[in-house]
């Protein structure tokens, strides 16, 4: 079974403060992504890697950044938080290479910031 | 602009009976489709998927319908059970694109 694990299941910060969202997968995964989900919106990506050190800005990058320095571990980053970031953040992997690739989710990481 | 939608926010059926969860999308180059569940306090979970090449998917008690003419799928869940109480999002993507689009999510709740 692939495994999307997400260090955090909540987290509580600041408003100003530096926040780091880590995700690790162990399926060996071409394709990591970062969505937040939030009430009537559904899930928005905010960034995906390709590859080892590759991104690219998905739908709602503003505010945020991104680190893939392995194969198995996409980083998000708030440089620093607002309380508009309150959201819960999913990570998802997928194979790559092929047209039709199924993303697998993490748990989520539900981030307060006051 | 959203480019799927799931215009209905949430759904409540009797045990036993149908549930039809609907979704459209906007852009004609979607080619593969797929339904994710999600419970609380839980990443979604992949469902069932559909290729535009198909007009129907079944597995089990969940069925996939795709109308490309009409830019409409919908799920078809029979019979329903309570523990398929959850939020069933449908999501799009084209071809060559390793990345999905999302719709906004139905909550499906189940009455025993």
């Amino acid at each position: 079974d692939v495994k999307v694990t997400q260090s955090s299941r909540y987290l509580v910060k600041r408003t100003g403060e530096k926040v780091f969202l880590e995700c690790v997968q162990d399926m060996d995964h071409e394709n990591m992504f970062w969505y937040r989900q939030d009430p009537g919106l559904g899930l928005r990506l905010i960034y995906f890697s390709y590859d080892v050190k590759m991104k690219e800005k998905g739908d709602i990058p503003e505010g945020y950044s991104v680190s893939r320095e392995k194969k198995e571990r996409f980083s998000l980053i708030l440089e620093s938080a607002s309380t508009n970031q309150t959201s819960m953040y999913l990570c998802a992997s997928s194979l790559g290479g092929t047209d039709q690739n199924i993303q697998y989710f993490g748990a989520g990481t539900r981030l307060s910031v006051l | 602009d959203q480019q799927v939608k799931q215009n209905s926010p949430s759904l409540s059926v009797q045990e036993g009976r149908i549930s039809i969860l609907n979704c459209d999308y906007t852009n004609s180059m979607f080619d593969y489709f797929l339904w994710y569940k999600k419970y609380p306090a839980e990443g979604p979970t992949f469902l069932i998927s559909i290729s535009s090449i198909k007009d129907k998917n079944e597995d089990g008690r969940f069925t996939v319908f795709l109308n490309k003419s009409a830019k409409h799928l919908s799920l078809h869940i029979v019979p329903s059970q309570p523990g398929d109480s959850a939020v069933y999002f449908c999501a799009a993507s084209a071809p060559h694109f390793n990345k999905f689009y999302f719709g906004s999510g139905t909550k499906l709740n189940v009455k025993p």
